[in-house]
């Protein structure tokens, strides 16, 4: 089945700063999302970016389809913005669900 | 519009017990997929369902099961209940398959003693 990989794993930034997260993935997906995870559990869906460029306020996210990555950039960081970011997958030829990567740990210091 | 909804919150278990969690889908989602995320990991799959039918398993043994009822909301069973089953359980609806944004629910914290 697909292969997703993320890095980094883990990010300390100080509130202000901008980051990078990538998502690797090993075959050509119809599916490509990213979320971030709240201390509480629940996946916040941020983008469903199989291909292409979105913008969400200080979030966007671009995924080159042809090259199997997707960046997620966060710019001014907040403390709320702490937490899991995982991408997750979904290819035809694999099983009817997304795989998810393993996450990027965020932590936004004050 | 109401989004993915899950019961319980939490729930205790001892090794052996059976437990029924439960998963109502957003409004004008027909798939719901279950998925078992044990602490410091990403969720892995457990199996999708379609029009009432599973429609695709991952790597999780049949006392693990599934239905979905006429108006797409879903329970996830579990036998046999083992320690390493302690897990957050999330349900994921869509319209159609994995293809379409899937939209989580908050999740049931499962402990087994």
């Amino acid at each position: 089945g697909i292969q997703v990989e993320q890095s980094p794993p883990d990010l300390i930034l100080q509130e202000g700063a901008n980051s990078t997260l990538r998502c690797n993935f090993s075959d050509s997906v119809n599916n490509l999302q990213w979320f971030h995870q709240n201390p509480w559990g629940q996946l916040i869906n941020l983008f469903y970016i199989p291909s292409g460029t979105k913008q969400n306020g200080r979030l966007s996210a671009t995924t080159v389809a042809t090259e199997r990555y997707s960046l997620l950039y966060i710019s001014s960081s907040q403390t709320t913005d702490s937490g899991v970011y995982f991408c997750a997958a979904h290819t035809n030829t694999g099983r009817r669900a997304l795989t998810f990567g393993s996450g990027t740990r965020l932590q936004v210091q004050p | 519009e109401t989004g993915v909804t899950q019961s319980p919150t939490h729930l205790i278990k001892t090794r052996g017990q059976q437990v029924t969690l439960r998963c109502s889908s957003q409004s004008g989602h027909n798939t719901v997929s279950w998925y078992q995320q044990a602490l410091g990991q990403g969720p892995q799959f457990i199996f999708q369902y379609y029009r009432e039918e599973e429609n695709g398993r991952g790597n999780f043994p049949p006392r693990f099961s599934g239905l979905q009822f006429p108006n797409y909301s879903s329970e996830l069973n579990v036998n046999a209940l083992e320690l390493d089953d302690s897990a957050l359980y999330l349900c994921a609806s869509s319209i159609g398959g994995s293809n379409n944004e899937q939209f989580f629910g908050p999740g049931t914290r499962l402990t087994v003693l």
